[in-house]
C-alpha cells in the first residue's frame, strides 16, 4: 500500500506554546489529505480535510484558529496546533488517499502523539 | 444511532480458531466499506477493502450484506499476532470522501 509519514512521532510541549505536525505522502501524490485525533480508548475522529492549494475543511467544533492547516504541496500537509493545552494532548494522525484501481483506498501516517504540560 | 457500530468486545480466542465480527451502519446508501486494524498506540492499518461480492485475502474474509446494512469479517486460524482492535469503515458518500470509523472491536487471541 502507500506510504505516509508523520514528523515528529512524540512530542511534549509546554502549555501555551505551538506544535507543528507534518504528514507527507512519500511514493504518491495526494491533493487531499486528512487529519484525525484519538483519545484513548476512543475511535478516530475526523478534525479537519486539508485541500492542496485551498483552505482547510474544519468538521463541526474543531477550532480552525487553533488547529492551522496548511497543504502547500501534493506531498506534505501540515497541522499546527496553536497556544496548546493540556486537554490538546492526543494521538494526532494524518492520512492520504491513494488510487487503488477504481477505489480510493485511505492510508494513514504512524500518529504524533502529543503531550502537552 | 451511529453511523457505524461495532460490538467493543473484547473477543478471548484462543489459537487457532475462527472469529467472525459484524459491523452495521445506518446510511443506505454508503458505497465503499473497508476493515481496519489498529494495534495499541499505532495508526490504523488496511486490512481489506470490503467488496459487494465478498473478498478473501488468505485467512480473512470480508462480506458485505446490504439488505441489512452490515459487514463482517471473518478470521479463520487465528494467531497471537491478530490480536488487535479491528475498525469498520464506510464512506457514506454524502460527506465527499470522508470516511466514518467504527469505535472498533478488540480481539486478543491467547496461547
Amino acid at each position: 500500500g502507500a506510504v505516509v509519514s508523520q514528523h515528529p512521532s512524540r512530542v511534549i510541549c509546554k502549555s501555551g506554546t505551538s506544535v507543528k505536525i507534518e504528514c507527507r505522502s512519500l511514493d504518491f501524490q495526494a491533493t487531499t489529505m486528512f487529519w484525525y485525533r484519538q483519545f484513548p480508548k476512543q475511535s478516530l475522529m475526523l478534525m479537519a480535510t486539508s485541500n492542496e492549494g485551498s483552505k482547510a475543511t474544519y468538521e463541526q467544533g474543531v477550532e480552525k484558529d487553533k488547529f492551522l492547516i496548511n497543504h502547500a504541496s501534493l506531498t506534505l500537509s501540515t497541522l499546527t496546533v496553536t497556544s496548546a493545552h493540556p486537554e490538546d494532548s492526543s494521538f494526532y494522525i494524518c492520512s492520504a488517499r491513494d488510487l487503488h484501481g477504481v477505489e480510493w483506498e485511505q492510508y494513514f501516517g504512524p500518529g504524533t502523539r502529543l503531550t502537552v504540560t | 444511532r451511529k453511523e457505524v457500530e461495532q460490538d467493543p468486545g473484547p473477543f478471548n480466542v484462543p489459537e487457532g480458531a475462527t472469529v467472525a465480527f459484524n459491523c452495521t451502519y445506518s446510511n443506505s446508501a454508503s458505497q465503499s466499506f473497508f476493515w481496519y486494524r489498529q494495534d495499541c498506540r499505532k495508526e490504523p492499518k488496511l486490512l481489506m477493502s470490503v467488496y459487494s461480492s465478498g473478498n478473501e485475502d488468505g485467512r480473512f474474509t470480508a462480506q458485505l450484506n446490504r439488505a441489512s446494512q452490515y459487514i463482517s469479517l471473518l478470521i479463520r486460524d487465528s494467531k497471537l499476532s491478530d490480536s488487535a482492535t479491528y475498525l469498520c469503515v464506510v464512506n457514506p458518500r454524502v460527506y465527499g470522501n470522508k470516511l466514518v470509523f467504527g469505535a472498533g472491536t478488540i480481539l486478543r487471541v491467547k496461547s
